[in-house]
């Protein structure tokens, strides 16, 4: 089992629509979690953080079931602009170490 | 001004060339990371570094070395490049004190070896 894995897609959807990616990861005692967001050709940037009792920030929820190993992202009302790649990202526990990073799931939203 | 800083934006150079990639950050970060990231392959860690002088491989640190001689600067190079070094690298730093290890990236730059 890969140590972060995703559904690359792409995610074709309309404006409005809701949008859920999946992610799951290999170890168990990894503590912390994120999503990325990286537009073509830039940088990931970090849009949010993922908490245990699960953490809204606007039309993004993100959900982690320590007990399936898997982090979700859901996206409500679509936007044009949430066009993207988004990296689901695990702090291994191990000291010492780098984040683990998924190859990314694209949206693709149209009008 | 942006946190994390990297040198060139692109670069086009030949087969065989020594080349020197520069991150340079304003954050005070202790972390710094070098990824290279392809199409289809997501971003893959080549070097790491926990401080200065510290230096550690990642998942693909063959034909790459780094050198961290100030906290602000993490420098990447390939001393003999080749064409299956072309991607966009990233470097990325992070705080130790934070805990969760969450990682700041600067702007990328595209390197092409022809």
């Amino acid at each position: 089992r890969k140590e972060v894995e995703q559904d690359p897609g792409p995610f074709n959807v309309p404006e409005g629509a809701t949008v859920a990616f999946n992610c799951t990861y290999s170890n168990s005692a990894s503590q912390s979690f994120f999503w990325y967001r990286q537009d073509c050709r830039k940088e990931p940037k970090l849009l949010m953080s993922v908490y245990s009792s699960g953490n809204e920030d606007g039309r993004f929820t993100a959900q982690l079931n320590r007990a399936s190993q898997y982090i979700s992202l859901l996206i409500r009302d679509s936007k044009l602009s949430d066009s993207a790649t988004y990296l689901c990202v695990v702090n291994p526990p191990q000291a010492g170490t780098a984040l683990i990073f998924g190859k990314g799931t694209t949206l693709s939203v149209s009008s | 001004d942006a946190d994390v800083t990297q040198t060139p934006r692109n670069r086009i150079t030949k087969t065989g060339k020594r080349i020197m990639l520069e991150c340079s950050q304003t954050k005070g970060h202790d972390r710094m990371y070098w990824y290279r990231q392809d199409p289809g392959l997501g971003l893959r860690l080549i070097y790491y570094s926990f401080d200065v002088k510290d230096i550690n491989k990642g998942e693909i640190s063959d034909g790459y070395s780094v050198s961290r001689q100030a906290q602000a600067k993490f420098s990447l190079s390939l001393e003999s490049a080749i064409p299956n070094q072309t991607a966009l690298y990233f470097c990325a730093t992070s705080d130790h004190s934070t805990g969760d290890n969450e990682q700041f990236f600067g702007p990328g730059t595209r390197l092409t070896v022809l």
